[in-house]
C-alpha cells in the first residue's frame, strides 16, 4: 500500500531556503511524486513533479534519488506567504487502477 | 478559465439529516475525484469519475453515501443520513487526465458541521 511520510511541521525564517523531505517506501515503478500546497480554507494547488533527479520550476525545486524511496521539495528564499501545508503525493496501484494517497503534510510556518 | 467550482461552501446540520454538495469542475477536464479532508489530515479519496463512470469507489461508505455524475460534467456528492463524524471538509478536484502525472485542480471545498 503507498504511503508517505513527511514531518509534521517545520518552521522557517523570511529569506532562507526550506526542504522538507517526504519517504515513499513502496513507490511503483511507474509512479511520479507530486507535491501540492493548501492554505487555510482552500483546496490544495499543485506545486511540482518528477520522475528522479531533479526537477525545477519557477515556484521550487524537487530533488529525487536514484532509489526514488524518498524526495525533497525545496523552496528558495522562502516569504511569509509560503506559509502553509505541504502534501508529496504518490499513487497507490494495489487494487489495480491508480489511486492518489495523500500523506499528512508538512505544516510550514514562516516567521517574520 | 474558471476554476473548480463548488457550492455550498459551508453546510450545517443536524444528525439523521440528508445534505448534497455540488461540484462543476474545469471544462474539459474528463476525470472528477470527491475527496474528504479530516482536521490535520491529508485528503482521502472517496470517487473518482472517468467521464460519467466511477472507476474508484472502494472508499465510499455505501451505505450512507452516494454520487453521481450525470453527463459527465457535474457531480453531486449526497450523504444520507449524516452522522457526527461526517463533519470534514469534501473537495473536488478534476483533472485531464488519470495516473501518475495528473494534476489536479481542487476547488475550495465544502465545510460540513454535524451537530
Amino acid at each position: 500500500l503507498a504511503k508517505t511520510t513527511q514531518p509534521i511541521s517545520m518552521d522557517s525564517y523570511e529569506g532562507q531556503e526550506v526542504n522538507i523531505t517526504c519517504s515513499h517506501n513502496n513507490i511503483a515503478t511507474n509512479d511520479y511524486i507530486t507535491w501540492y500546497q493548501q492554505f487555510p480554507s482552500q483546496g490544495p494547488r499543485f506545486i511540482i513533479q518528477g520522475y528522479k533527479t531533479k526537477v525545477t520550476n519557477e515556484v521550487a525545486s524537487l530533488f529525487i534519488p536514484a532509489d526514488r524511496k524518498s524526495s525533497t521539495l525545496s523552496l528558495p528564499r522562502v516569504s511569509l506567504s509560503d506559509t502553509a501545508v505541504y502534501y508529496c503525493l504518490v499513487g497507490d496501484l494495489s487494487g489495480g487502477s491508480y489511486i492518489p494517497t495523500f500523506g499528512r503534510g508538512t505544516s510550514l510556518i514562516v516567521h517574520p | 478559465e474558471a476554476g473548480v467550482v463548488q457550492s455550498p461552501r459551508y453546510k450545517i446540520i443536524e444528525k439523521k439529516q440528508p445534505v448534497a454538495f455540488w461540484c462543476n469542475p474545469i471544462s474539459g477536464h474528463n476525470t472528477l475525484y470527491w475527496y474528504l479532508q479530516n482536521l490535520g489530515q491529508g485528503p482521502e479519496l472517496l470517487i473518482r469519475y472517468e467521464n460519467e463512470e466511477a472507476v474508484d469507489d472502494s472508499q465510499l461508505p455505501k451505505d450512507r453515501f452516494s454520487a453521481e455524475r450525470l453527463k459527465g460534467v457535474d457531480s453531486t456528492l449526497k450523504i444520507q443520513p449524516a452522522e457526527l463524524g461526517d463533519s470534514a471538509v469534501y473537495l473536488c478536484a478534476s483533472s485531464l487526465v488519470a495516473g501518475p502525472l495528473e494534476t489536479q485542480y481542487f476547488g475550495p471545498g465544502t465545510r460540513l458541521l454535524v451537530l
